[in-house]
């Protein structure tokens, strides 16, 4: 059975760095793309990149390029959500999630992590 | 990047009746569109992707159609389960955005 177990809610200061993460089991991790979801406070979902583990191929929307970083370690399958530096702006749900195959629609999902960012 | 318009924006129906839900692209994602549900707490689902096919463990009467620019989702028979959230995603072009999506709601 495909599982992704993301990390605990988080509660930092803006200007504070975090990593969150998504580990990934019943299946190769390397061989599939895995991806991030936002999901700000009572709105939509938003798709913000894909990282394909095994070569750690990254494909980044433009809204949130250079805003964070997505990378994987597939020694401990496990991809990553990560901020050198928050804003009261990226309190949200983060979903990590997975294409059946391909880079394509997100068939299988974490259970999503809270990051609220609050002085 | 492809702009996805969901509508309506709330729909309002009772138990039995037959929900449609729209998505319009802004260009052609030919079939590389996928629907979502959402209920408060969890983590989406996939219902649809490839614009028409049922993800696995949907129920039949969850049905999608559409190609080029516009899709829908139909809800043959409303069950009390399936009021939540929808949201649309094109797959078809980098980045894979979604629909702002539709609030399906018991009158």
């Amino acid at each position: 059975e495909v599982q992704l177990v993301q990390s605990g809610a988080e509660v930092k200061k803006p200007g504070e760095s975090l990593k969150i993460s998504c580990k990934g089991s019943g299946y190769s991790f390397s061989s599939y793309w895995i991806g991030w979801v936002r999901q700000m406070p009572g709105k939509g979902l938003e798709w913000m990149g894909i990282i394909y583990p095994d070569d750690s191929e990254t494909r980044n929307s433009p809204s949130f390029q250079g805003q964070v970083t997505i990378s994987a370690d597939k020694s401990i399958s496990t991809a990553y959500l990560q901020w050198s530096s928050l804003k009261a702006s990226d309190t949200a749900m983060y979903y990590c999630a997975r294409p059946a195959y391909g880079d394509k629609q997100f068939d299988y999902w974490g259970q999503g992590t809270l990051v609220t960012v609050s002085s | 990047e492809i702009v996805l318009t969901q509508s309506p924006g709330t729909l309002s129906l009772s138990p039995g009746e037959r929900a449609t839900l729209s998505c319009r692209a802004s260009q052609s994602v030919t079939s590389y569109l996928a629907w979502y549900q959402q209920k408060p707490g969890q983590a989406p689902r996939l219902l649809i992707y490839g614009a028409s096919s049922r993800a696995t463990g949907i129920p039949d009467r969850f049905s999608g159609s559409g190609s080029g620019t516009d899709f829908s989702l139909t809800i043959s028979r409303l069950e009390p389960e399936d009021f939540a959230v929808y949201y649309c995603q094109q797959y078809g072009s980098s980045p894979k955005t979604f629909g702002q999506g539709t609030k399906l709601e018991i009158k």
